[in-house]
């Protein structure tokens, strides 16, 4: 069965500081990976998606993350956090091939701090 | 930016009710899913709908639970009877195949008293 862990409940960063938000996946299959946003009292957005094409993949908002097989990771990034991106973020895996049955990670709420 | 919408955004019910929560899906998508969030814990597939009728659905969908596209532009998700456990936030989805990124919206939260 295909899972998720997302390694932090909550990370707090400065703004203007990089972000790390980490994600280890685990897959019987080469997966199909997804970093989701939710700011409050909004849906689930869409920030990028992993699809066995490029390892490096960009998002929106300056997001970025890596797929590294090695170490069934996928870890979310970005260079310099804005007050915009508190929010909770969770790392996705595809439960099979194609995206309609997903399997969330529990989530990490992101704070920024002035 | 189409927009998956979903109503009511909170409802508290009384335990052994029966809760209707309304989506309406982005216009010219065909898959339409369910998934819940129990407070604390992962987001979690119920159902996933298309053609009419489910493609898909969890072990936490039992016969307490229904979905239905009753017209063109609405998709319910049905609880039965209620219990303090289903209390949760729901969220609808849609997608235009199944090979594409899912869209959500932003919940619906039931309270069960």
């Amino acid at each position: 069965a295909q899972s998720v862990t997302q390694l932090d409940s909550h990370v707090s960063v400065s703004e203007g500081t990089p972000v790390l938000l980490r994600c280890n996946y685990s897959s019987s299959y080469s997966p199909s990976l997804f970093w989701y946003v939710q700011h409050p009292n909004k849906g689930l957005q869409l920030l990028l998606k992993y699809t066995s094409a490029a390892t490096l993949v960009k998002g929106i908002n300056g997001f970025e993350a890596e797929f590294k097989k090695s170490e069934t990771s996928f870890h979310l990034t970005k260079p310099s956090a804005h007050m915009s991106d508190a929010a909770e973020y969770f790392c996705v895996v595809s439960t099979r091939p194609g995206y309609s049955t997903l399997t969330f990670g529990k989530g990490t709420m992101l704070l920024v701090s002035p | 930016e189409p927009e998956v919408t979903q109503t009511p955004s909170h409802q508290v019910t009384q335990m052994g009710q029966e809760v209707i929560l309304r989506c309406v899906p982005i216009s010219n998508h065909l898959y339409f899913y369910w998934y819940r969030q129990i407070l604390g814990q992962k987001v979690e597939f119920l159902v996933s709908f298309y053609n009419n009728e489910i493609s898909e659905k969890s072990e936490i969908f039992d016969d307490q639970f229904s979905v239905e596209r009753p017209d063109g532009s609405n998709f319910t998700l049905k609880i039965r009877s209620t219990k303090l456990e289903d209390s949760a936030m729901y969220f609808c989805a849609s997608s235009e195949t199944e090979a594409n990124v899912l869209t959500f919206g932003a919940g619906s939260r039931l309270t069960v008293l």
